[in-house]
């Protein structure tokens, strides 16, 4: 089955820089890639999605990149604020629609 | 409109008992799905449902997992002779369209078992 691993597990950085996180799957067949960003507490809210016929998706502060002949798919989070403090998740499906999530990346933002 | 809701939020109860957890996905959502959290890790998939049948109940750990979905909306994952290492937070999803749609996520079931 699908394999989703995550890296890194803590990431901390100064207001206004910007932060990477990457993630690599195993089957590739998988051809929908999510991040959810949940705060503490609270549900899972998907934050970009990519298919895998799109290398790079862009919404405002927040990209998605994707590497399919290396299976792996990055979070760009650029002018980073402090609200933006929270474990992010990606995830990989394929049309099989049982979701594998990464183990999370904890995310501080220092003002 | 009203997003994916479970209930109860919290649910504490000793070994060996039987619990019950609902979840009340997005109406008109025909895709839901259960996940387990444990503290310090992603969701992990249980089970999913189409409608009202199960078409992928792979992820649920052991026999005394079971959901049902009687009626193609709200679904009930029961837990028999629960076990200290079920405690974590029981996700519901519900999307439009399973596979390649957003999964939306309810708030969670804390369950602690003692």
């Amino acid at each position: 089955g699908e394999n989703v691993e995550q890296h890194p597990s803590t990431l901390s950085v100064q207001e206004g820089d910007s932060a990477v996180i990457k993630c690599t799957y195993s089957d590739s067949a998988s051809n929908y890639f999510p991040w959810y960003k949940q705060e503490l507490g609270k549900r899972p809210q998907l934050i970009i999605d990519i298919r895998s016929n799109v290398g790079e998706k862009k919404d405002q502060r927040i990209a998605v990149t994707l590497n399919k002949t290396a299976k792996h798919f990055s979070l760009h989070i650029t002018e980073t604020q402090p609200e933006d403090s929270a474990v992010y998740f990606c995830a990989a499906s394929t049309q099989h629609p049982d979701m594998r999530f990464g183990a999370g990346t904890r995310l501080t933002v220092k003002p | 409109g009203a997003g994916v809701s479970q209930t109860p939020s919290n649910k504490v109860t000793e070994k060996g008992k039987y619990v019950e957890l609902r979840c009340d996905p997005i109406s008109g959502h025909t895709a839901l799905y259960w996940y387990r959290q444990s503290l310090g890790q992603g969701p992990e998939f249980l089970i999913y449902f189409q409608g009202t049948g199960a078409a992928d109940d792979s992820g649920l750990p052991n026999d005394r997992f079971f959901a049902v979905r009687p009626e193609g909306s709200v679904s009930t994952l029961k837990i028999q002779r629960t076990e200290r290492g079920d405690s974590a937070v029981y996700l519901c999803a519900s999307s439009s369209n399973p596979g390649l749609n957003e999964q939306f996520f309810g708030p969670g079931t804390r369950l602690t078992v003692l």
